[in-house]
């Protein structure tokens, strides 16, 4: 079956240092990954998706197939960034498409 | 454009009353609809996803229970509710690109 996994609970850097969040999924098709972001008191949102390979808000994704993880990026964090993120694994069922959330990680960003 | 509401927002129940939260979407057709838990602590467990009317696929097995007795309205219920089942319960729909998420019911079982 398959799963998601995000080791840390909380990241709290400065404002202005790098910030990384790990991901790891486990599946054995071909994965289509995905990072979704919580602010506060606002509904969860795609933040971006592995397929289009973008970078949003500053933040970036590689998917690595050898290592089967999908870990988010920034190099400058912002006070702003403060927020809960999810990584999702989107699998494709006999009943339907199906998303698999990690456990999240909150980042707080302090001045 | 398309949109999810999903009420109530919020909701404090006694253990052992009913629990009925609901869901609809609007400017799309057949979609994919989802409900999911974030538990205190944890992160987003999928409990059911629906493909069409009346087809619900469950997840974990639990004290709850899914219906879609229309197109675009997805309704979660229980019978008795415990204490465990408070929670953030989070409504969603689905195209093939990216999945969209209501604005969440907080319920809290007494």
């Amino acid at each position: 079956a398959q799963r998601v996994t995000q080791p840390e609970k909380l990241l709290s850097v400065f404002k202005g240092a790098p910030v990384e969040l790990k991901c790891n999924y486990s599946y054995s098709g071909s994965p289509e990954l995905f990072w979704y972001v919580q602010y506060s008191r606002q509904r969860l949102q795609l933040l971006l998706r592995h397929i289009s390979r973008e970078s949003i808000k500053g933040f970036t994704a590689d998917l690595n197939k050898g290592e089967t993880s999908f870990h988010l990026k920034k190099p400058f964090a912002q006070e702003e960034d403060s927020a809960m993120y999810y990584c999702a694994l989107r699998t494709w069922e006999a009943a339907g498409n199906k998303l698999t959330f990690g456990g999240g990680t909150r980042v707080l960003v302090k001045p | 454009s398309q949109t999810i509401h999903q009420w109530p927002a919020t909701l404090v129940q006694p253990v052992g009353s009913p629990l009925s939260l609901e869901c609809t979407v609007e400017g799309t057709s057949n979609p994919n609809l989802y409900w999911y838990r974030q538990a205190a602590g944890r992160g987003l467990q999928l409990l059911f996803y629906s493909v069409g009317i009346g087809q619900i696929s469950s997840e974990v097995p639990q004290n709850l229970s899914a219906s879609r007795p229309q197109d675009r309205q997805f309704i979660l219920s229980s019978k008795k509710l415990l204490l465990s089942d408070s929670g953030f319960y989070l409504c969603a729909w689905s195209v093939p690109d990216t999945i969209y998420f209501g604005e969440g019911s907080w319920l809290t079982v007494v």
